[in-house]
């Protein structure tokens, strides 16, 4: 089983509807979340940190349930811009704790239609 | 030289040949890392250096070999490729101890035939 799991969609959606992706993880001492986004043929970049207590950045909303180990993203009012993939990620601190690193889920790819 | 750069953008090469792909970054971070990205697998760690001097293993580090002699370079070479090295590769930087925002170069797609 994979670390991080997505549904990789696509997810195809009109404007203007709400739209929500979930993100699981297997490791229950992981300590950090965050939600990317990569536009295609392009780097990926930082959408917004997913904090316990949930947070909101204009029709952005992301949510943690640590006790069922998930993640979510919900976009509302969705664009035509919004059309990429978003990709979940997870910080898991290394046994030896060398450092910590983040591990990718594979990407949840949404296209919104007019 | 804004944020990370990647060379080269792109690139053909054939099996058994030898390559390095360069990054530099010029925000002083301190932590670099090398993805590489293929379609269903999504972003997979090589290698990562928490400061310079030191590096470790990723998930998928077989035949790749990184260094990292300063704060600002972090290349990452493949000593004889393989077609199984296609892909998108990655590089990535953050402050070490800093649990937030990795900043991405813009990517470096090879292709080994």
């Amino acid at each position: 089983r994979k670390e991080v799991e997505q549904d990789p969609g696509p997810f195809n959606v009109p404007e203007g509807a709400t739209v929500a992706f979930n993100c699981t993880y297997s490791n229950s001492a992981s300590q950090s979340f965050f939600w990317y986004r990569q536009d295609c043929r392009k780097e990926p970049k930082l959408l917004m940190s997913v904090y316990s207590s949930g947070n909101e950045d204009g029709r952005f909303t992301a949510q943690l349930n640590r006790a069922s180990q998930y993640i979510s993203l919900l976009i509302r009012d969705s664009k035509l811009s919004d059309s990429a993939t978003y990709l979940c990620a997870v910080n898991i601190f290394p046994r030896d704790n060398a450092g910590n690193m983040l591990t990718f889920g594979g990407g949840t790819r949404l296209m919104v239609k007019p | 030289i804004a944020g990370i750069t990647q060379a080269p953008t792109s690139q053909i090469l054939a099996a058994g040949r030898r390559m390095t792909l360069r990054c530099t970054q010029d925000m002083r971070h301190n932590a670099m890392y090398w993805y590489r990205q293929d379609l269903g697998l999504g972003l997979r760690l090589i290698h990562y250096s928490n400061t310079a001097g030191t590096t470790g293993k990723g998930e998928v580090p077989d035949g790749y070999s990184v260094s990292r002699a300063n704060t600002d370079d972090f290349p990452l070479t493949l000593a004889s490729a393989v077609p199984s090295q296609t892909s998108v590769y990655f590089c990535a930087s953050k402050r070490t101890g800093d649990t937030g925002e990795l900043f991405f170069g813009e990517g470096s797609r090879l292709t080994v035939l």
